[in-house]
């Protein structure tokens, strides 16, 4: 079936870049996405990548694409204390209806000053 | 364009009680998908309606359902509440207009909790 594997914490100083990394399973994902949740919030859409991309880059933000292993990572270069969020990776499957995306269960980035 | 609303935000209720949470899209969009997200599971796909027609389920049980309608206003209910159900229940509209594929605009949830 399907599913999205995250890690569930990251942590970095200030400045520094963060990667953070994701694997699915769904062969026939069409788009990935990348969300972020800030405490008390829903989740806003960062960026996303269709499936025949390996890279996509957005001002801080680069996503990698590896299909042949199914990875997928976001990488956000000097990384603020603003950044400090849950980021949920996510897929939406070839022919799947248009609001049922798969999430992960998010990763925790805590930014230290 | 004002974003999508949930109401209420937070909501507690009493095992067996049943509740309704309601969702309002963003204007000139018409559909409507809700999600359930915990600690332990994540976020978990509840189903999706189009032009009040329900057009995707997760796999949840019967307790919960929900219905659209003609404004493309949505509602969720939950009957017989178990205490698992404690969730934080997100609703997410899409539509024509957007630069990115099948983007979801989420609302801010409602956070539900069952004693």
């Amino acid at each position: 079936g399907e599913d999205v594997e995250q890690s569930l914490f990251l942590s970095v100083r200030e400045g520094d870049s963060s990667v953070i990394n994701c694997t699915y399973t769904d062969s026939s994902s069409t788009y990935l996405y990348w969300y972020k949740q800030e405490p008390g919030a829903g989740l806003q859409l960062l960026t996303y990548i269709f499936s025949n991309m390996d890279m996509k880059q957005d001002q801080r933000l680069t996503v990698l694409l590896n299909k042949k292993d199914k990875h997928l990572s976001l990488r956000i270069a000097d990384t603020q204390t603003g950044d400090s969020a849950i980021y949920f990776c996510a897929e939406k499957n070839y022919g799947g209806s248009q609001g049922n995306l798969i999430f992960g269960k998010g990763t925790k980035l805590s930014v230290k000053p | 364009k004002a974003g999508v609303t949930q109401t209420p935000r937070y909501l507690i209720k009493t095992r067996g009680q049943q509740v309704t949470l309601s969702c309002s899209p963003i204007s000139g969009h018409r559909s409507v998908s809700w999600y359930q997200q915990t600690p332990g599971q994540g976020l978990q796909f509840l189903f999706e309606y189009f032009s009040e027609t329900q057009r995707n389920k997760g796999n949840f049980p019967g307790r919960f359902s929900g219905r659209q309608f003609s404004n493309s206003r949505s509602e969720m209910n939950v009957s017989t509440l178990e205490l698992g159900d404690s969730a934080l229940y997100l609703c997410a509209s899409s539509g024509p207009g957007g630069t990115i594929p099948y983007e979801q605009y989420f609302g801010p949830g409602t956070r539900l909790t069952v004693t």
